[in-house]
């Protein structure tokens, strides 16, 4: 398997634009997590799915953020508009639901700068 | 209220030598999983060893050991025979939420490793 796919791997864009992150789980997995990494924030659990289902959005920082998973295989994370202190690392991850006792799987990141 | 607390910020280690990272836990769960994770420089998440609630050994994979406490709620990293390719971050996590019938992954702070040559 190709581990959790995400894109792009970095993106530069400008306060106020709209930016989606992309995800592809591994496949199988039923589990799909989305967190944000800061120097300041450390590794912050956004938003997650079980079944394409969100189950948990409570750290979804604002309404600017949005997150779907249209289906098993695809999800993504949308900031609408972007700010500068939105710049951070996003990490989405999978895992095989076995009740928690089995490891999250994490793509390679997207590194998002907003100037 | 934190969940996982890893106290040290940084740590330096002579390679070859052995070293632990701390790690505590909270929660109110019988069921959880314990996780370490490394991150490196070039920033990708390699998990690295599994402790589960009930089991009774501590785990190990190669040069990692996980010495796990339950009384003490303390799941702390070993790393034997260090090597300079072990400088990097290590992350705790904990598997929480069953009795929710969902779960999801908390993660600590992290320790940054740094070992001598």
């Amino acid at each position: 398997d190709a581990g959790v796919i995400q894109s792009p791997r970095h993106e530069v864009t400008e306060m106020g634009q709209e930016v989606t992150l992309r995800c592809k789980p591994i496949s199988g997995h039923d589990y799909l997590f989305w967190y944000r990494q800061t120097m300041m924030r450390g590794l912050e659990l956004l938003i997650y799915f079980n079944n394409n289902v969100p189950i948990d959005d409570s750290g979804m920082p604002e309404d600017r953020f949005s997150a779907k998973m249209p289906n098993a295989s695809f999800s993504t994370l949308k900031i609408q508009p972007s700010e500068p202190r939105d710049s951070a690392v996003y990490f989405c991850a999978s895992s095989l639901g076995r009740g928690g006792f089995t490891e999250a799987f994490f793509g390679q990141g997207t590194r998002l700068t907003v100037v | 209220a934190q969940k996982i607390t890893q106290t040290q910020p940084g740590m330096f280690v002579q390679e070859k030598e052995a070293v632990t990272l701390d790690c505590t836990y909270d929660t109110s769960d019988q069921s959880y999983g314990l996780f370490w994770y490394k991150q490196p420089s070039s920033g990708e998440m390699i998990f690295l060893i599994y402790q589960g609630s009930y089991d009774e050994q501590n785990a190990t994979e190669g040069r990692y050991s996980l010495n796990f406490q339950k009384a003490r709620k303390s799941a702390n990293l070993v790393i034997s025979a260090s090597q300079l390719g072990d400088s990097a971050m290590y992350f705790c996590a904990m598997s929480e939420g069953f009795t929710s019938g969902t779960y999801k992954y908390i993660f600590g702070t992290g320790t940054r490793l740094k070992v001598l040559a």
